[in-house]
């Protein structure tokens, strides 16, 4: 079975400074894999995804992730944050085969962005 | 616009009630998908369905139900059979079960008294 792992509950950064939330996954067979962003009191808004093309994927508001296979990996970056970027952010997993294409998330990463 | 709604956003039970989540898409998406949220815990699958009149239970089934008798709809039932409801539910949605893109509602909280 699949799973991901994501460093840290809550992490602070200044407007500005680089934002890095960490994602680990476990699969037996190559992944896709998902950031989502959450809004306080609203659904789930996709981010960005792998899906075996680039390893460098570019998502919307200026967020990026990096798939590495070496390293299991498939953090969520962003060179500048800004005020609007605190939030909560899910990684997720789903494996490819047939239809089992159910997603698997983390518990989360709350982003605050102070002044 | 296309979307996924759910009603109502916010629903107050009472402790041995009944209470139905509605959740309806108009992105004529075949999948559906039912998550709880509770903080610190993420997503988890709660049941979903590939097409109509189909459906399959998720890790944590137990004292919910649903339907999928139209493909717009997938009303989740809260029964009086789970112990601890009080939570966030998501309702999501895919174009088919084989694709792994999954759109989401804005969320119905649901508090027990």
């Amino acid at each position: 079975a699949q799973s991901v792992t994501q460093l840290g509950s809550h992490v602070s950064v200044s407007e500005g400074a680089l934002v890095l939330l960490r994602c680990n996954y476990s699969s037996s067979v190559p992944p896709y894999l998902f950031w989502y962003v959450q809004y306080p009191n609203q659904g789930l808004q996709l981010l960005l995804k792998y899906t075996s093309a680039a390893t460098l994927v570019k998502g919307i508001n200026g967020f990026e992730a990096e798939f590495k296979k070496s390293e299991t990996s498939f953090h969520l970056t962003k060179p500048s944050a800004h005020m609007s970027d605190a939030a909560e952010y899910f990684c997720a997993v789903s494996v490819p085969t047939g239809t089992a294409s159910k997603l698997t998330f983390g518990t989360g990463t709350r982003l605050q962005v102070t002044l | 616009d296309g979307g996924i709604t759910q009603s109502p956003k916010y629903l107050f039970r009472k402790e041995g009630q009944n209470v139905t989540l509605s959740c309806e898409q108009n992105l004529n998406h075949d999948a559906m998908y039912w998550y709880r949220q509770d903080p610190g815990q993420g997503l988890r699958l709660i049941y979903y369905s590939q097409i109509v009149n189909d459906f399959q239970k998720g890790d944590i089934a137990e004292g919910y139900s649903v339907s999928r008798e139209k493909k717009e709809s997938f009303p989740l039932t809260v029964t009086s059979a789970q112990k601890n409801p009080t939570a966030f539910y998501l309702c999501a949605s895919s174009r088919s079960y084989s694709y792994n893109e999954q759109f989401f509602g804005p969320g119905t909280r649901l508090t027990v008294l």
